[in-house]
C-alpha cells in the first residue's frame, strides 16, 4: 500500500511554455502534499507544502506565480511551472501525507518527474 | 552551515563487505529521523525510520542515532550489488513537521 504515482515521468519543452505535473495518492487519502526539486547529484529542496482545499504554503525563495500548486482533491496534486526557462530543468518529486491510520505521518514519495526546457 | 551534513560520496565497495553511511547535525531539536533509498532517476523509498536516539534493526540494515553527538549511521551488512544506490538521511523536528534532507551518499557495491 501507500503508493504515489507522478505524471508524467518526463516532460521536454520549449522555453516560454508551461509544463503541467501531476501527483496522485493510489491507495490512500493525502491530507497533505509535497513538492520537492532535486538537481543533480544534490539533495531533495522542499519547494512548497500543500494541504487539500487550502493555498499551497512555498519555502523561502520559490516563486508561487511561477510554480502554481493546486490541491483541490485528497488524492491529486498538480504543480504547473509557467514560462519555463532552462534554469528551471530539475527532477521534480512530490511526496503525499496521511493524517489517518497506520500509515500516518508517513510521507511516500512519488517516483519523479525529469523536466528538461529546451 | 548546512543543518544536515552528509557526504557525498562515492563510495565503492567490494560485494559482501560492511558498508556506514553517516550523517551530522546541527539542529538539537530534531527528534525523527529517516534513511532513503534513492535509484538513479527514482523516487526516494524510505528504509528505516528510528524515533529519538537508539538502534534499529531490520534484516541487513541497522540504524543508529546518537542525539548526543548530533550524528546518525546506517549499516549495512553482507552488502549486495542491488545495494547500489543513493543513500539520502533525513530527519524532522516534529511527526508532522517538515523533512529536511542531508546531499545523500551514492553507493556502489561491486559483484
Amino acid at each position: 500500500g501507500a503508493v504515489v504515482s507522478q505524471h508524467p515521468s518526463w516532460v521536454i519543452c520549449k522555453s516560454g511554455t508551461s509544463v503541467k505535473i501531476e501527483c496522485r495518492s493510489l491507495d490512500f487519502q493525502a491530507t497533505t502534499m509535497f513538492w520537492y526539486r532535486q538537481f543533480p547529484k544534490q539533495s531533495l529542496m522542499l519547494m512548497a507544502t500543500s494541504n487539500e482545499g487550502s493555498k499551497a504554503t512555498y519555502e523561502q525563495g520559490v516563486e508561487k506565480d511561477k510554480f502554481l500548486i493546486n490541491h483541490a482533491s485528497l488524492t491529486l496534486s498538480t504543480l504547473t511551472v509557467t514560462s519555463a526557462h532552462p534554469e528551471d530543468s530539475s527532477f521534480y518529486i512530490c511526496s503525499a501525507r496521511s493524517l489517518a491510520g497506520a500509515i500516518s505521518n508517513e510521507q511516500f514519495f512519488g517516483p519523479g518527474t525529469r523536466l528538461t526546457v529546451l | 552551515q548546512k543543518e544536515v551534513e552528509q557526504d557525498p560520496g562515492p563510495l565503492s565497495v567490494p560485494e559482501g563487505a560492511i558498508v556506514s553511511l553517516n550523517c551530522t547535525y546541527s539542529n538539537s531539536a530534531f527528534q525523527y529521523f529517516m534513511w532513503y533509498r534513492q535509484y538513479s532517476r527514482k523516487g526516494p523509498e524510505l528504509l528505516m525510520y528510528t524515533y529519538s536516539s537508539g538502534n534499529k534493526e531490520d534484516g541487513r540494515f541497522t540504524a543508529q542515532v546518537d542525539k548526543s553527538s548530533k550524528y546518525i549511521s546506517l549499516f549495512i551488512r553482507d552488502s549486495q550489488p542491488s545495494d547500489s544506490a543513493t543513500y539520502l538521511c533525513a530527519m524532522r523536528w516534529s511527526q508532522g513537521g517538515k523533512l529536511i534532507f542531508g546531499q545523500g551518499t551514492e553507493l556502489s557495491v561491486k559483484p
